[in-house]
């Protein structure tokens, strides 16, 4: 059964930082893309970051590019984003999913909150 | 960027009734590869997305055969042909073609 299980959420103030980690099982983690998703409270979905199988290619939505960053660790089944800068709109529920295109597999999501 | 629109924004059914969806993308959705990035999530009450249709008009596995996707280039539509109680959510379509994704706004499906 797949699973993917994000961690790393919570309250922050603006102008910090957050590394978020989500945890993959049930499947060869290193032959897909990965990808994280946010969606804010009452919003709609936002594409926030895809890193490619090796590792090798990432790519962010605008309002994230330069504030943060996708990595994996093939050997833990992991992925990660680390934010900086946190702004009050990156207050989200960010969920961590697999592939690039059209993602099947989604995770619960952690909450980020930014606020003094 | 691209963006996708979606129509109406609320859709009220009455049950066992059919409802239909737009989604219109700015530029066209065909790959170099020949396929259509255009793919449809519905999002339940309290629950993360989950994929109903691929590539315009493939349907995932375990969803049932009332949901339908069509389309092409840039104009794509999700239809229910009978709404049940268990269909209440928000849809959204998404592309996959180009960099970076973007959803649409999300269409409301509640029952009247």
């Amino acid at each position: 059964e797949v699973q993917l299980v994000e961690s790393g959420g919570g309250l922050v103030q603006p102008g910090g930082s957050l590394r978020l980690s989500c945890i993959a099982s049930g499947f060869t983690f290193s032959n897909y893309w990965m990808s994280w998703v946010r969606q804010a409270p009452g919003k709609g979905l936002e594409w926030v970051a895809s890193v490619k199988e090796d590792g090798t290619e990432r790519d962010y939505v605008d309002p994230l590019k330069g504030r943060s960053t996708i990595s994996r660790d093939n050997a833990k089944n992991s992925v990660y984003l680390q934010m900086h800068s946190l702004r009050a709109e990156d207050t989200a529920l960010y969920f961590c999913a697999r592939g690039r295109r059209a993602p099947i597999y989604w995770g619960q999501g952690t909450p980020v909150t930014v606020s003094p | 960027e691209v963006v996708l629109t979606q129509s109406p924004l609320s859709l009220p059914v009455t049950l066992g009734q059919p409802a239909s969806i737009s989604c219109r993308s700015s530029h066209s959705l065909v790959f170099s590869d020949g396929n259509t990035y255009l793919s449809w999530f519905q999002q339940r009450p309290g629950q993360s997305p989950r994929r109903l249709i691929y590539w315009v008009s493939n349907r995932e596995s375990g969803v049932p055969d009332r949901f339908s996707g069509s389309g092409s280039g840039t104009d794509f539509t999700l239809k229910i042909t009978r709404v049940e109680a268990e269909d209440v959510g928000v849809y959204y379509c998404m592309q996959g073609t180009h960099w970076p994704r973007a959803f649409g706004q999300g269409t409301k499906v509640e029952i009247k």
